[in-house]
């Protein structure tokens, strides 16, 4: 049973053009979350997503960058026209279904960003 | 905002001796999460606590809830340099909040 897949690992962009970056949920997690990470800090919530729905985008930058999760495939965190402020760790976690309950994450091994 | 804090931000252990940090808010919590992040890896998940009081280990690893429900701590025993990482506490503020709302981490070292 694959655990949480991300790709790519390591991703290099030079300024201005667009990083796409994928996830796929551990098999019957129905839940993705994701989360980034400079260098020597901690984990910041960016988006929650479920089957074709964003339910919390709080954490999302209101401009260059989106989060999808399509009903066939996998999320996708697309951020567009990159900056040096892009380069960071992007953590992707998924948990199963909430039943009146919170679950631990199962985290993929991020991608790294560098933008140049 | 609501917010978590976690400290200290760094420890420096001898291998041997203990470990302890702390997680701190000012608005009662759903439930917590600890995860462990070792250098260069991905977080992996640890373990979570719910009721008032709790108290869990795992080896060597001990992990409480506070009573009032808005602190937890993780204690490690006569530290070993595998536990070297960064510790995060994760918290809800509901139980139907999807998001964790993570601390900035503790970072132990150990010297062998």
């Amino acid at each position: 049973n694959a655990g949480v897949m991300q790709n790519p690992r390591h991703l290099v962009r030079r300024r201005g053009q667009e990083a796409r970056l994928r996830c796929s949920p551990m098999k019957g997690h129905s839940h993705v979350y994701w989360y980034r990470q400079l260098p020597e800090e901690g984990l910041k919530f960016m988006v929650y997503l479920q089957k074709e729905n964003i339910i919390d985008e709080s954490g999302m930058p209101k401009e260059r960058f989106s989060a999808e999760f399509p009903k066939e495939g996998p999320s996708i965190l697309r951020i567009q026209q990159v900056v040096r402020g892009d380069s960071a760790a992007y953590f992707c976690a998924s948990s199963p279904r909430l039943e009146g309950g919170n679950y631990g994450y199962t985290f993929g091994s991020g991608t790294r960003l560098t933008v140049v | 905002g609501q917010q978590v804090m976690q400290i200290p931000q760094y420890q420096h252990v001898q291998e041997g001796e203990d470990f302890t940090t702390y997680c701190n808010s000012s608005t009662t919590l759903s439930n917590i999460q600890w995860y462990k992040q070792r250098p260069g890896g991905h977080p992996v998940f640890l373990i979570q606590l719910v009721k008032s009081g709790e108290v869990k280990k795992q080896k060597r690893l001990t992990f409480q809830f506070g009573e009032a429900k808005k602190n937890s701590s993780l204690h490690i025993t006569a530290t070993q340099t595998t536990d070297v990482g960064t510790y995060f506490c994760a918290v809800h503020y509901n139980t139907n909040a999807g998001k964790s709302t993570f601390g900035d981490g503790t970072t132990l070292t150990v010297k062998p």
